[in-house]
């Protein structure tokens, strides 16, 4: 089945550690995408990446970083750095940057 | 300032009845692109359906229609007897093209209720 799967589900993490959310996507996109959800909020776009080893910051990139080393994987680590990481991010992908965005199921991250 | 406002925190349906979820988009780019997202509870955004700007027809996918009414700059989502599993979050979405990104820019979201 192509899709977009996004691990771990939940994770939570204490204050001052970095942590890494999984985002793979089988569906052969050459762009892939990271949002942030908080409640009551539509989607930020944190970076995005239209081709390999190419990604560019969104609107809310400070405190997140990424990679784009394979076509099929885009990671986003969360930093220290970021002052309020707890959220809701959903990781998406399209054919290329002018195509529709299929979303993948998302990572709940609660900072203790 | 805004440039997707989706004004109806929230709505409720009854089952088998139509709805319309409201909104309005700011753009000076004459290449834009119009989105509906669906968010269940699960979280994942569920695309909809899609409305060009230079489409002359409003889009149709089964159930749900885009009353696109350019002049207005609305693209209000239309679903059409609605059933218990419509219940879920909705997004409108707009991407322009001329920055060359075609990044999306998401509204606050309309939180829909079908009773039954």
């Amino acid at each position: 089945d192509g899709g977009i799967t996004q691990s771990p589900k939940y994770l939570f993490r204490k204050e001052g550690q970095n942590v890494t959310l999984s985002c793979e996507q089988n569906l052969n996109h050459d762009a892939m995408y990271w949002y942030r959800q908080d409640p009551g909020q539509g989607l930020r776009l944190i970076y995005y990446s239209q081709i390999v080893n190419d990604f560019q910051k969104g609107d809310i990139a400070e405190g997140y970083s990424v990679s784009r080393e394979k076509k099929e994987s885009f990671p986003l680590t969360v930093t220290s750095a970021q002052k309020n990481p707890t959220a809701f991010y959903l990781c998406a992908s399209s054919l290329s940057k002018a195509d529709t965005q299929y979303f993948g199921p998302g990572t709940r991250l609660t900072v203790l | 300032a805004q440039k997707i406002t989706q004004t109806q925190p929230g709505m409720f349906v009854q089952e088998k009845e139509a709805v319309t979820l409201d909104c309005t988009y700011d753009t000076s780019d004459p290449s834009y692109g119009l989105f509906w997202y669906k968010q269940p509870s699960s979280g994942e955004m569920i695309f909809l359906i899609y409305q060009g700007s230079y489409d002359q027809q409003n889009a149709t996918e089964g159930r749900y229609s885009l009353n696109f009414q350019k002049a207005r700059k609305s693209a209000n989502l239309v679903i059409s007897a609605s059933q218990l599993g419509d219940s879920a979050m909705y997004f409108c979405a707009m991407r322009e093209g001329w920055t060359g990104t075609y990044k999306y820019i998401f509204g606050t979201g309309t939180r829909l209720k079908v009773l039954a």
